[in-house]
């Protein structure tokens, strides 16, 4: 199956530092999605793209699709305490009615240091 | 309030035992799936339903079973069969792309 790298797998950062993280793609996807998890909780979808090159902003976060189809990256800035938790990237080969599926990585966890 | 609910949080079964997990949703959506956390992983996929009456196996649907009788509702079984339960199960729902969790159940075999 498709497989989905994301790095870095955990970080520690002070309060008030910007974070940067990233998922890269073995092949082609259509749609990328990132979620934030937090302990004991289902993820909460942060941000959705389907365009190659878009940019999109929710907050202080900012997420862009790459240009090659094959990557995308989230941005935090500014951290705070509250955004501790796990944050996943998601991807689809598809876009619109029939992508149904899902690939996740594994994963980031931020620790904010206050 | 639009969402989806789990039930119930926590659940605890013997082994040789069968569970069922609960998801409902009133958002409507189509679609809806169930994933296996585990400490450490990203989320993998055990069953979909893209309609009433349809369902779908994922990557890890050996010992467990889906009904979707309703367009509300999704429950997971999770049977015998299943050599290793314990986890931390998700459902969701979508329309298209972007899929809604729940709050998860956790499941623990003694």
């Amino acid at each position: 199956g498709q497989q989905l790298n994301q790095s870095p797998q955990s970080m520690f950062i002070q309060e008030g530092e910007d974070v940067s993280m990233n998922c890269t793609s073995s092949s082609i996807f259509n749609t990328w999605l990132w979620y934030k998890q937090d302990p004991g909780e289902g993820p909460v979808l942060l941000i959705a793209l389907y365009k190659a090159g878009e940019l999109t902003s929710n907050g202080r976060l900012t997420a862009q699709f790459g240009i090659t189809r094959k990557d995308s990256f989230l941005n935090i800035s500014a951290s705070i305490p509250s955004d501790v938790g796990i944050y996943f990237c998601a991807g689809s080969p598809y876009s619109g009615a029939g992508s149904y599926q899902l690939t996740f990585g594994k994963g980031t966890k931020l620790s904010v240091i206050p | 309030d639009g969402g989806i609910t789990q039930s119930p949080k926590y659940l605890f079964r013997k082994e040789g035992q069968n569970v069922t997990l609960s998801c409902e949703q009133n958002l409507n959506h189509d679609a809806m799936y169930w994933y296996r956390q585990d400490p450490g992983q990203g989320l993998r996929l055990i069953y979909y339903s893209q309609i009433v009456n349809d369902f779908q196996k994922g990557d890890i649907a050996e010992g467990y079973s889906v009904s979707r009788e309703k367009k509300e509702s999704f429950p997971l079984t999770v049977t015998s069969a299943q050599k290793n339960p314990t986890a931390f199960y998700l459902c969701a729902s979508s329309f298209v792309d972007e899929q809604f969790f729940g709050p998860g159940t956790r499941l623990t075999v003694l």
